[in-house]
């Protein structure tokens, strides 16, 4: 089946640092990827869609200038978050959407706990 | 904007049966999914309806009215290992195929 693979799972940083989150698909090739953000004991929220070879389209409220993203190939995306604070501390999740599959078709990877003090 | 509602807790007993409802109001539709998710993890995909009625899989189905925009997750012969939070998602929105999750619904399932 189709396997994300999400890195690294979790990451503690200094305020003020970046750090790059990675998002593969491992066995398909993903056009469009999505990141998303979950605070303690809330829901996923979207953030911005990655699209290969385009700039990502990102959701009302999320500065894209401090989250950068970039999906250089068909199966990588990345999330870099620029000049970290503790309020940015959360869980960032994707998901690839294998179209191959149909309408059902989006994976999530593994997710990556983001610390920052 | 887009609306996905459903409750935010439920508890249930081990052996029952319980029903987490959803309600939407989209400006697009191509799906409704349920995922499970335990803290500090990745959520696990439960079920799909594209279709309006009843998709059925193991101890849990899924209902879809896509005329009411009304969903619901049915749980069976619960399990300790069934208290997690259980996400109602919504796919279509936007020119990427987005999918957009509801608050979530907290399960406790107690002795």
């Amino acid at each position: 089946g189709a396997v994300v693979s999400q890195h690294p799972s979790w990451v503690i940083c200094k305020s003020g640092t970046s750090v790059k989150i990675e998002c593969r698909s491992l066995d398909f090739q993903a056009t469009t990827m999505f990141w998303y953000r979950q605070f303690p004991k809330q829901s996923l929220m979207l953030m911005a869609t990655s699209n290969e070879g385009s700039k990502a389209t990102y959701e009302q409220g999320v500065e894209k200038d401090k989250f950068l993203i970039n999906h250089a190939s068909l199966t990588l995306s990345t999330l870099t978050v620029t000049s970290a604070h503790p309020e940015d501390s959360s869980f960032y999740i994707c998901s690839a959407r294998d179209t191959d599959r149909g309408l059902d078709g989006y994976t999530f990877g593994s997710g990556t706990r983001l610390t920052v003090v | 904007g887009q609306n996905i509602d459903q409750p935010t807790e439920m508890t249930a007993t081990e052996g029952a049966i319980v029903q987490i409802n959803c309600t939407y109001q989209t400006s697009g539709f191509n799906g409704l999914f349920w995922y499970q998710q335990h803290a500090g993890e990745a959520p696990t995909f439960l079920s799909y309806n594209v279709l309006d009625g009843l998709e059925e899989k193991g101890r849990f189905s899924s209902f879809l009215s896509r005329s009411k925009g009304y969903s619901y997750l049915l749980l069976k012969e619960l399990q300790m290992k069934d208290s997690a939070s259980y996400l109602c998602a919504v796919s279509g929105l936007g020119g990427y195929n987005k999918l957009i999750f509801g608050a979530g619904t907290r399960l406790a399932v107690h002795p």
